[in-house]
């Protein structure tokens, strides 16, 4: 049963535009969020977290928001370019106690068009 | 300065072979982790290293699968009688402390085809 969702295994979006990547969790002991980034071939890289006392990180382009009533989390990329054309991870840890294992969701694959 | 490295990058066996897979951490970091991606899917937990010790190995599917790491750094994943089933892109990743907002850092994986 995924505990991690990302119902979109797909995204295409307008250079310059914005992403909206999704994401939805089950265990309400989830408590530290994660999405990494993947290029083919490579390993995932660190891209943005979020703790559960917060609604909102931002880092440059990339922001992170966080529904903890709807267990909802969204990453928003502005504006989006080539670049950003990858494979996003969400991913979840739990709480007090954790000892850090991330619990990932299947992906959402972004392609960004020039 | 270098990342988490990992060899091979790829691995073909025949079905029912051994294999061991390695993982060099970034200097310094005492925890160490273990995922497996099948085509897919999102990476899956199989073991947590801190330091040489084996502190969490809920997510090995069996016992054919076992992992060390005696000095504190470098990992071994060792498969035993490998079955197609377990094809799949292995992905270590390394953190300076263990613990739940430690950033962890992934290597390029190994991607294993089993015969």
């Amino acid at each position: 049963d995924q505990q991690v969702k990302q119902n979109s295994p797909s995204l295409s979006v307008q250079e310059g535009r914005i992403s909206i990547l999704n994401c939805d969790y089950t265990n309400s002991m989830f408590d530290y969020f994660l999405w990494y980034k993947k290029y083919p071939a490579e390993g995932p890289t660190f891209l943005i977290s979020i703790s559960s006392i917060k609604d909102k990180n931002e880092d440059g382009r990339f922001t992170v928001f966080l529904n903890k009533s709807a267990k909802h989390l969204s990453l928003h990329i502005v504006p989006s370019q080539p670049g950003d054309s990858a494979v996003y991870f969400c991913a979840a840890s739990a709480g007090r106690g954790s000892q850090g294992n991330l619990i990932f969701g299947k992906g959402t694959k972004l392609s960004v068009k020039p | 300065g270098a990342g988490v490295s990992q060899t091979p990058s790829n691995k073909v066996t025949e079905k029912g072979k051994y294999v061991e897979l390695r993982c060099d951490p970034i200097s310094g970091h005492t925890a160490l982790y273990w995922y497996r991606q099948s085509l897919g899917q999102g990476p899956e937990f199989l073991i947590y290293f801190q330091g040489t010790g084996a502190a969490d190995d809920s997510g090995l599917p069996n016992d054919r699968f076992f992992a060390v790491r005696p000095e504190g750094s470098v990992s071994t994943l060792k498969i035993q009688r490998t079955e197609r089933g377990d094809s799949a892109v292995y992905l270590c990743a390394s953190s300076p402390r263990s613990g739940r907002g430690e950033t962890q850092y992934f290597g390029p994986g190994t991607r294993l085809l089993v015969l």
